[in-house]
């Protein structure tokens, strides 16, 4: 069963409006969240974190919003920029810190 | 430049060859660990490394070996591959746990036939 959800497989945007990406988790014991991006043919790359202590981090134009009662984050991206294209994951950390729980990622396409 | 190096980038492999994919970070890292990206399932953990000689599986282990010897190092072994291991390989490293930043490797394209 899957523990971390992105629901949306795709998500288009226009350069300069919001974009939000949203996941779903259902286990209660996950202590931290992170974002993933992943551009063709690279591995990837750190985004912005959030621990469940808090219900927001802000990193530049990245904004992280966690919702305990709902088990759900979104990420936010304000203003989005054609280069912010590329897949995006949701990843939830284990109370051990031995593992992260990657959800199927989210496709963004920016457009100019 | 801080960075974790996977080899080979590419391989196209015959089922029951074992192969080793390595992967190598230098910024000091702790643990370690190694994902397997297949369309519709996100990435999957397969074995990680919380230091030295400890070792532990993941989500996904079966038809995987792993070792960790140096700190440095952490290859990922199939000692026979199949078919069904054909997928996109990335290690990983991060200075504490998995619930800090990780740094990620370009991938290994495999293909086992």
């Amino acid at each position: 069963d899957q523990q971390v959800k992105q629901n949306s497989p795709s998500l288009s945007v226009q350069e300069g409006r919001i974009s939000i990406l949203n996941c779903d988790y259902t286990n209660s014991m996950f202590d931290y969240f992170l974002w993933y991006k992943k551009y063709p043919a690279e591995g990837p790359t750190f985004l912005i974190s959030i621990s469940s202590i808090k219900d927001k981090n802000e990193d530049g134009r990245f904004t992280v919003f966690l919702n305990k009662s709902a088990k759900h984050l979104s990420l936010h991206i304000v203003p989005s920029q054609p280069g912010d294209s590329a897949v995006y994951f949701c990843a939830a950390a284990n109370q051990a810190g031995t593992a992260l729980i990657f959800g199927k990622g989210t496709t963004l396409s920016v457009s100019s | 430049e801080a960075q974790v190096t996977q080899n080979p980038r590419y391989l196209i492999t015959v089922t029951g060859k074992k192969l080793t994919v390595t992967c190598s970070q230098n910024m000091n890292h702790e643990y370690m660990s190694w994902y397997r990206q297949d369309p519709g399932l996100g990435l999957r953990q397969i074995y990680y490394s919380m230091n030295v000689e400890v070792t532990d599986k993941g989500d996904v282990p079966e038809g995987y070996k792993v070792s960790r010897k140096e700190k440095r190092n952490f290859p990922l072994i199939l000692e026979s591959p199949s078919p069904n291991q054909t997928s996109l390989y990335f290690c990983a490293s991060s200075l504490g746990r998995a619930n800090t930043e990780a740094f990620f490797g370009q991938g290994t394209r495999l293909t086992v036939v």
